[in-house]
């Protein structure tokens, strides 16, 4: 199983409210991202989950809050977002980061996020 | 400051020819590198990668060449087929296994 899930496909919220977005794998990685696009640019890395630790954050702003509850899952709580804000969020896993190799990240098909 | 660069926004080729895919880079400290193809309303999905020690990689009908001198990798679909045509991200491995893609190109495959 290849497969990165994340859940809703699509979010309108608004700039008061408070939500999740969801991200699983069962390929046995220990490592997870999190991807934010805008339209016609490439990804950019917001945050890396090592062993359910937080291991970069790319000096994302606070009103995006990462949380790793177990090796399979992967949150981003979302408050207080500008419309600025809206983008496909994405979510990828890979093998550990100290394992050799490519270490590939395996992407699910991303949340996309409208803020209103 | 970009630090990887695919300075063709689109390509378009006819199915059955070589379709090449150019990235240029600037950071040394780059080791890997990998090959994504995103389709619209789908994530990145990964097709090929290249150690920064090597110059060929090989995988079917997709083969990427590493110049490091010349900081240049190309990706090489031979033949092409219309269900390649989809937007093709170059991206480099830094620490902690951070990636840094290009902007991406655009790959038409006409039939």
């Amino acid at each position: 199983d290849t497969e990165v899930t994340q859940t809703p496909k699509h979010l309108v919220m608004g700039m008061t409210n408070k939500k999740s977005l969801k991200c699983e794998q069962h390929m046995g990685h220990r490592a997870m991202y999190w991807y934010k696009q805008k339209a016609k640019k490439p990804p950019e890395l917001m945050f890396v989950y090592s062993y359910e630790k937080l291991s970069i954050n790319e000096s994302v702003p606070s009103r995006f809050s990462p949380e790793c509850p177990n090796s399979s899952l992967l949150n981003l709580h979302l408050h207080a977002l500008q419309p600025e804000d809206s983008a496909l969020y994405l979510c990828a896993s890979s093998q550990d980061l100290r394992a050799g190799g490519p270490r590939v990240q395996f992407f699910g098909p991303g949340t996309r996020l409208t803020v209103l | 400051d970009q630090q990887v660069k695919q300075n063709s926004p689109s390509l378009s080729v006819q199915e059955g020819r070589i379709s090449i895919l150019n990235c240029d880079y600037t950071n040394s400290m780059f080791d890997y590198f990998l090959w994504y193809k995103k389709y619209p309303a789908e994530g990145p999905t990964f097709l090929i990668s290249i150690s920064s020690i090597k110059d060929k990689n090989e995988d079917g009908r997709f083969t990427v060449f590493l110049n490091k001198s010349a900081k240049h990798l190309s990706l090489h679909i031979v033949p092409s087929q219309p269900g390649d045509s989809a937007v093709y991200f170059c991206a480099a491995r830094e620490y902690g296994n951070k990636l840094v893609f290009g902007a991406g190109t655009i790959l038409r495959v006409k039939s």
